[in-house]
Parts: structure tokens; sequence; C-alpha cells
């Protein structure tokens, strides 16, 4: 089944303990991106990637990381989380126009 | 970064037809216009993707003006399980940042 695919779903750390948030996709897609949602913004975009070690930021990367050395590959990496970075996080991919969203990850950082 | 301007909420009957707008005064020449619809919980899912006139599938219709500056996604005969927020997204998956606006919360009243 064509899908995109996030580790974990659901994630409760403390301030300043690095994590990694891992996405998947299995259909060949060159464009991989990374959002945030949080009540009353809508969809905001972290990072995203044209292809494989291309990688560029979105509207609000502060306090993230992403690297993308393999096509199907995109993690999401909080070198140092804070409290502010609570939210629902949304790994998509794209073959160039219409874009699969993973299932999400929900974040709470205390 | 092409910004977009839809209504907050909207109400509608069981088999209406709903009509949601979308403002988009700095679109690129290169951006084309992608309706998403997402429910709670989940990822949003691609509803339809226009860059002019009219786009028809099997689930909406899209009509943009010969500007370009708006958009309307057209839904016919809204059931129950409408209900959820409709996200208006202009841009492309090229090399620029993806700017999603704030969304529409359709409610369907039976």
């Amino acid at each position: 089944e064509a899908q995109v695919t996030q580790n974990p779903r659901y994630l409760i750390t403390v301030t300043g303990k690095k994590l990694t948030v891992t996405c998947s996709q299995n259909m060949n897609h060159e464009y991989m991106s990374w959002y945030r949602q949080d009540p009353g913004l809508g969809l905001r975009q972290i990072y995203y990637s044209m292809n494989v070690e291309v990688t560029d930021k979105g509207d609000v990367p502060e306090g993230y990381k992403v690297s993308r050395k393999e096509k199907r590959n995109f993690p999401l990496i909080l070198e140092s989380p804070s409290p502010n970075q609570t939210s629902l996080y949304f790994c998509a991919s794209s073959p160039g126009g219409e874009q699969y969203f993973g299932p999400g990850t929900r974040l709470t950082v205390t | 970064l092409a910004k977009t301007t839809q209504p907050i909420s909207m109400d509608s009957y069981e088999g209406q037809e709903v009509n949601i707008t979308c403002s988009h005064n700095n679109i690129a020449t290169n951006d084309y216009i992608t309706w998403y619809q997402q429910f709670p919980s989940q990822g949003p899912r691609f509803i339809i993707q226009g860059y002019k006139t009219k786009v028809t599938n099997e689930v909406a219709s899209l009509f943009i003006p010969a500007d370009r500056k708006s958009s309307t996604l057209s839904l016919p005969r809204v059931s129950l399980s409408d209900t959820a927020v409709y996200y208006c997204l202009v841009g492309s998956s090229g090399n620029t940042p993806l700017v999603f606006g704030k969304g529409t919360r359709l409610s369907v009243i039976a």
C-alpha cells in the first residue's frame, strides 16, 4: 500500500532531550516536507526537500533540523526541544503537485 | 510566499452545495491552487488542484477566475461526512516554501 509513515505517533519528552521523528514513504517521491499544526494557526511548513541531499527551510525552521540521505526517508530532528515545540507534526511527500500526508506525530515537551 | 485568506467557518445543511472561497492576491505565475480536506487527528487529504479556469473531479469542482487572485472550492450535495477543515494552498512542490492558510471549518447539519 502506498503510504507515508511516521514514528512515533505519540511522544512525551522533557526540555532539552534530543529526539528524532522518522518519516518514510514508499512511493518513490522526490519531494518531502515537514509541517507542524497548532490550534488557530493551521499548517506551517518547517523544512522541505526536493531530492536526496537537498533540504530547504520552510516558514518555521527554528529549532529543527532535517536530513535526506535516502529518497524514502526524511527524519525531523529536535536537538534541544522546548515547550513551544509541543505540537502535531505531519510529514508529507509529493511526486510534484498533490501531497500525501502521514498520520501525524503528537509531541509534548514538558 | 503566497498567503491565503479563507473564511474561518461555514455551516451547511445536508444535500446543499457548498462554496468555499480562498483569496490569494500575490499568487505567482508558477503557482498552482490546491485544496485539502482534514478530519480531526488525521493528515490532510488531497481534494483537487488547478491552475486556471475550472477543474472538476468526482468529489469537487474548483473555479479560478482569469486574474487567479482567488479560487472557489465547490462541494456538491454535502453530507455529514463532509464535516471537516478545508485548506487552500497556493504554490508548487518546487523550490519555494509552501504556506497553508488557516483553513475553513465546514459543519454539515442534518
